[in-house]
C-alpha cells in the first residue's frame, strides 16, 4: 500500500548519459512535485504539476524535463548528465484541489554521476 | 524572498525533551511543516500547523508558532533513540503550486 513510489532507488551512470526517474502516487492527489536534495541535505523544489499541467519550474536547466502522463505519474528525464546532477531526487504529491496542502514524499532516488 | 533557518545540530539524552527551532522570513507563509528524515530514507511528514494557530499537539509532538517573530518550534517529549534523524521545517503559501521551502535541517542525536 505504498503511497508515493519511485524507481529506481539507486542510479549510477556516466557523464553525458540520459536517464529517467519514475514516480507514481496512489493517494488520488492532483499535484506532484520533484525536489532535489544535495550533498549537504539541502532540499529545493524543481517542478510541480497540477492535473498534468506544469505550474512550477524553478530555474532548472533545460536538460531536466518532467513529464506527467496522468495525475498519478510524474517522471523526470535528464539529458547529458553532469557531475553536479549527483543528488537525491524526491517525488512528492498533495491534493491542492481539496485544500489539503500536506505533501507526501517518496523514498528518493540517489543519482550518482561519475 | 523566502528563507528558512535552523540550527544544524542538537544532542539530547534519552528520556529528555528535545526542542528544534526554526525561523522563517516570509510573513505570507500560510502552512508550516515538520518533516523527519532518517538515514538513507525519504521524508516523513510529522505534523503541520496553519499560520492562524499558535500551537498544535500530537502525542509526543508539540508545535509552537510565534507568527510575530516568525519562529516555529518542534518539541519532542520523552525523546527516544529512534527519534535520531534530521528534522526539517518547511513553509508554503498553499494554493497555486504550493511549493515547500525547506529549512537547512537539524540533526538530532539521542544519547543513552
Amino acid at each position: 500500500d505504498t503511497a508515493v513510489s519511485q524507481t529506481p532507488k539507486y542510479l549510477v551512470t556516466q557523464m553525458g548519459n540520459d536517464k529517467s526517474i519514475k514516480c507514481e502516487q496512489n493517494l488520488g492527489h492532483d499535484t506532484m512535485y520533484w525536489y532535489k536534495q544535495d550533498s549537504k541535505k539541502f532540499l529545493k523544489i524543481m517542478f510541480s504539476y497540477n492535473n498534468k499541467e506544469l505550474i512550477i519550474n524553478e530555474t532548472v536547466p533545460n536538460r531536466f524535463s518532467p513529464k506527467s502522463p496522468d495525475k498519478a505519474h510524474l517522471n523526470l528525464h535528464i539529458n547529458s548528465l553532469e557531475l553536479g546532477d549527483s543528488a537525491v531526487y524526491f517525488c512528492a504529491s498533495s491534493s491542492i484541489g481539496t485544500s489539503r496542502y500536506e505533501q507526501y514524499f517518496g523514498p528518493g532516488t540517489r543519482l550518482t554521476v561519475t | 524572498g523566502e528563507d528558512v533557518e535552523q540550527s544544524l545540530f542538537l544532542s539530547v539524552r534519552e528520556g529528555d525533551s528535545s526542542v528544534i527551532n526554526c525561523t522563517y522570513t516570509d510573513s505570507s507563509s500560510t502552512y508550516l511543516y515538520w518533516y523527519k528524515q532518517e538515514p538513507g530514507a525519504g521524508l516523513q511528514l510529522l505534523t503541520y500547523i496553519f499560520s492562524n494557530m499558535d500551537m498544535k499537539q500530537d502525542q509526543r509532538l508539540t508545535v509552537l508558532l510565534n507568527k510575530k517573530d516568525k519562529h516555529l518550534s518542534l518539541r519532542i517529549a520523552d525523546t527516544q533513540t529512534g527519534d535520531s534523524a534530521i528534522y526539517f521545517c518547511a513553509e508554503s503559501k498553499g494554493g497555486g503550486g504550493n511549493k515547500l521551502t525547506f529549512g537547512t535541517g537539524t540533526q538530532l542525536k539521542v544519547e543513552l
